[in-house]
């Protein structure tokens, strides 16, 4: 069974600093790997896709690194703004239809 | 172009009773997908329909049950209404049923159990 995990949940940090969001999954036999955005309320905006044969996807600020052999991801946010501010979800798709199997999540808030 | 929609965007219901939840994928898109997130954890997968055919479903009892219209269209019904069912519901379309699929998100619909 996938399992997947986010790590931190929760992350405060002054606005214009970079940080990383790390993402872990249990089973390596995935399609692709998605991160979303979340606000409260709200539904998910997806933000990268990174197909199983890539290492790497970028937009903007946001660049996203996948290493399939070790189960891991990276979402990588520069310089930071308020408008940040969201939960951020990674998703794997795996076997069965097209099914995602989510991580928890991880709350970011960017303050002034 | 228009997203993926849903309705009702909120609901409140009682224990026992019947929900039925819609979408609308977006246009041109063949494959909806239903979601349940219970506050603060991730969606877990319900169901996926392809061209009007169960492709898949997660770990729900039978309560759960959906369908798919000749326009792709989706309703999401719940029976026999508990307090743990409250969550947002969301929906997702694809243009194919194909794995690796891109999905995207409607806003979902917020369902409230008394």
């Amino acid at each position: 069974k996938q399992e997947v995990t986010q790590i931190p949940a929760a992350l405060s940090v002054p606005e214009g600093e970079n940080l990383v969001l790390n993402c872990s999954f249990t089973d390596s036999a995935i399609y692709n790997l998605q991160w979303f955005r979340q606000d409260p309320g709200k539904g998910l905006t997806s933000l990268l896709l990174i197909q199983s044969s890539q290492r790497e996807q970028t937009s903007g600020r946001l660049n996203a690194s996948l290493d399939k052999s070790s189960g891991r991801s990276t979402l990588y946010i520069a310089a930071s703004q308020p408008g940040d501010s969201a939960t951020y979800l990674c998703a794997v798709s795996t076997g069965g239809g097209n099914k995602l199997t989510f991580g928890t999540g991880t709350q970011l808030k960017v303050e002034l | 172009d228009a997203g993926v929609t849903q309705s009702p965007t909120h609901l409140i219901k009682t224990r026992g009773q019947h929900v039925t939840l819609r979408c609308s994928p977006i246009s041109g898109h063949k494959s909806v997908s239903w979601y349940q997130q219970v506050l603060g954890q991730g969606p877990q997968f319900i169901f996926q329909y392809y061209e009007k055919e169960e492709r898949g479903r997660g770990n729900f009892p039978d309560r759960f049950s959906a369908r798919q219209f000749p326009n792709y269209s989706s309703e999401l019904n719940v029976n026999a209404l508990l307090l743990g069912d409250s969550a947002l519901y969301l929906c997702a379309s694809s243009w194919g049923q194909g794995e690796g699929q891109p999905q995207h998100f409607g806003d979902g619909t917020r369902l409230s159990i008394l």
